[in-house]
C-alpha cells in the first residue's frame, strides 16, 4: 500500500465548477499535511497547509480527518489557471525521522479546467 | 518567500558521462537539503537527505556511489549522477529547509536526458 494515495484523475471540469480531491495516508505518525500544486514540467509549489480544524484560503478549502487518515481539497469557482496537478503531501513526525523533514508525496491528481 | 536556485534546468548528456546538478539557497541557510527524482506521471521520490558537513542519508534502493551528494556549505548542495544511463533520465529536484519543522522550499528542478 502506498504511503499517500490519491486518485490520479484527470478531473476535467468546466470553468466555475466546484471540484474536490481526496487523499489518504497510511502512516499514523504523519504530523503535518499539505497540498502542493505542480504545473507541467515545473517544481511543486506549496498551495496550503492542512489543519484538523480545516482551513480556507480564498477559493480553496482543505480538511484533515486524523481518525480516518484522510485529507481533502475543495476548489470553488474553478479557473482555467487552476489546471495543474495537485499533490497531497505528508510530513512524518520529525522525532520519528531523527530530525529531518521527510515529505512523502502522493502521485498527484490532475485537474483540467475547460471553457 | 525564500528562494532555492537549481541549475542547470535542462541537461542532455551522453551515456557513461557524469552530470552535476547544483542547488543553492539564496536567502537562507539550508541546514538540510533533500534530493528528489520524478519520473513521468509518478510522484516525487526522495532519493537522499543531506545535512551540511555530513554524509548524505540515502533512501532504500538509491545507489550512493552512483548519485553523489555533497553539502559542503549551508547554501550549496550538489548531486552528481555518475556514469549516467538512459534510465537515469528524469526530473531531479532539490529542496532545502533551515531546520526540522521549518518550511521546505523547492528548487526549480533539472531535467536530465541521457542519450
Amino acid at each position: 500500500r502506498k504511503e499517500v494515495e490519491q486518485d490520479p484523475g484527470p478531473f476535467n471540469v468546466p470553468e466555475g465548477a466546484t471540484v474536490a480531491f481526496n487523499c489518504t495516508y497510511s502512516n499514523s505518525a504523519s504530523q503535518s499535511f499539505f497540498w502542493y500544486r505542480q504545473d507541467c514540467r515545473k517544481e511543486p509549489k506549496l498551495l496550503m497547509s492542512v489543519y484538523s480544524s480545516g482551513n480556507e484560503d480564498g477559493r480553496f478549502t482543505a480538511q484533515l480527518n486524523r481518525a480516518s487518515q484522510y485529507i481533502s481539497l475543495l476548489i470553488r469557482d474553478s479557473k482555467l489557471s487552476d489546471s495543474a496537478t495537485y499533490l497531497c503531501v505528508v510530513n512524518i513526525d520529525v522525532r520519528v525521522t531523527g530530525g529531518g523533514n521527510k515529505l512523502t508525496f502522493g502521485t498527484g491528481t490532475q485537474l483540467k479546467v475547460e471553457l | 518567500g525564500a528562494v532555492v536556485s537549481q541549475h542547470p534546468s535542462w541537461v542532455i548528456c551522453k551515456s557513461g558521462t557524469s552530470v552535476k546538478i547544483e542547488c543553492r539557497s539564496l536567502d537562507f541557510q539550508a541546514t538540510t537539503m533533500f534530493w528528489y527524482r520524478q519520473f513521468p506521471k509518478q510522484s516525487l521520490m526522495l532519493m537522499a537527505t543531506s545535512n551540511e558537513g555530513s554524509k548524505a542519508t540515502y533512501e532504500q534502493g538509491v545507489e550512493k556511489d552512483k548519485f553523489l551528494i555533497n553539502h559542503a556549505s549551508l547554501t550549496l548542495s550538489t548531486l552528481t549522477v555518475t556514469s549516467a544511463h538512459p534510465e537515469d533520465s528524469s526530473f531531479y529536484i532539490c529542496s532545502g529547509a533551515q531546520g526540522p519543522g521549518n518550511t521546505i522550499y523547492f528548487g526549480e528542478g533539472s531535467w536530465l536526458t541521457v542519450v
